[in-house]
């Protein structure tokens, strides 16, 4: 169990440019969450996958955000056309397949955006 | 929709004391789950403990422990004997139990250890 993994780590992008973050969940966990954190404020749930589908959209900030989950593992998730406002953590969390939700969800340790 | 309030920005405690950290919530469900999670410096989302609704007794985990009021929709943490290394923040959250959704989360607590 090597826990959730995001790549890249760090990322400074300049405003307009398009940028990509990966998240690798931990193994056989079918459930797969993004996040963003602003300083100061707890993490908000941008959305969620179970294994492929993409079950929850809603939240996503707007439409220059999107997620991919292709084969039920690993996820990215891209804004296109970056703006400063987009500077924060992705945070990146899985959680095992159960018939009752709530089971501990796991988080990564982040990917941070500077858009200058 | 649910919200989370934590009322307290920045809680200092001894060393080897005791603290409490406050949470409130609002939702209309009655299955759902509450979570506390540890932010240290280092960024990363660390669960320190979690109570299912339609469990009456609070959790414990070592050290740490809730007073989970469900009448009251409040869930404080309580650290018994403060160390070092529970500086951080910390984040209360909740989450349906029935739905496909994430977690809903509070502003934070600030811990400070005294040494």
């Amino acid at each position: 169990d090597t826990g959730v993994s995001q790549n890249p780590r760090h990322k400074i992008t300049k405003r307009g440019q398009n940028v990509t973050f990966r998240c690798d969940p931990i193994s056989e966990h079918n459930r797969l969450y993004w996040y963003r954190q602003t300083l100061g404020q707890g993490p908000e749930f941008l959305t969620y996958f179970q294994n492929e589908a993409q079950l929850e959209k809603s939240r996503l900030l707007s439409d220059r955000f999107s997620a991919e989950r292709p084969k039920g593992s690993f996820s990215t998730l891209e804004i296109q056309r970056t703006e400063q406002g987009d500077s924060a953590m992705y945070l990146c969390a899985s959680s095992p397949r159960v018939r009752r939700s709530g089971n501990t969800i796991y988080f990564g340790e982040g990917s941070w955006l500077t858009v200058v | 929709a649910q919200t989370v309030t934590q009322s307290q920005p920045e809680m200092s405690v001894q060393e080897a004391e005791t603290v409490t950290l406050s949470c409130t919530y609002d939702t209309s469900e009655s299955d759902y789950y509450l979570f506390w999670y540890k932010q240290p410096p280092s960024r990363q989302m660390i669960l320190v403990i979690r109570q299912e609704a339609y469990k009456q007794q609070n959790a414990t985990e070592n050290r740490f422990s809730v007073n989970f009021q469900k009448a009251a929709k409040s869930f404080s943490l309580k650290i018994s004997d403060s160390q070092l290394g529970d500086a951080a923040m910390y984040f209360c959250a909740y989450h349906p139990g029935g739905g496909a959704d994430g977690l809903t989360f509070g502003k934070g607590t600030h811990l400070i250890i005294q040494p």
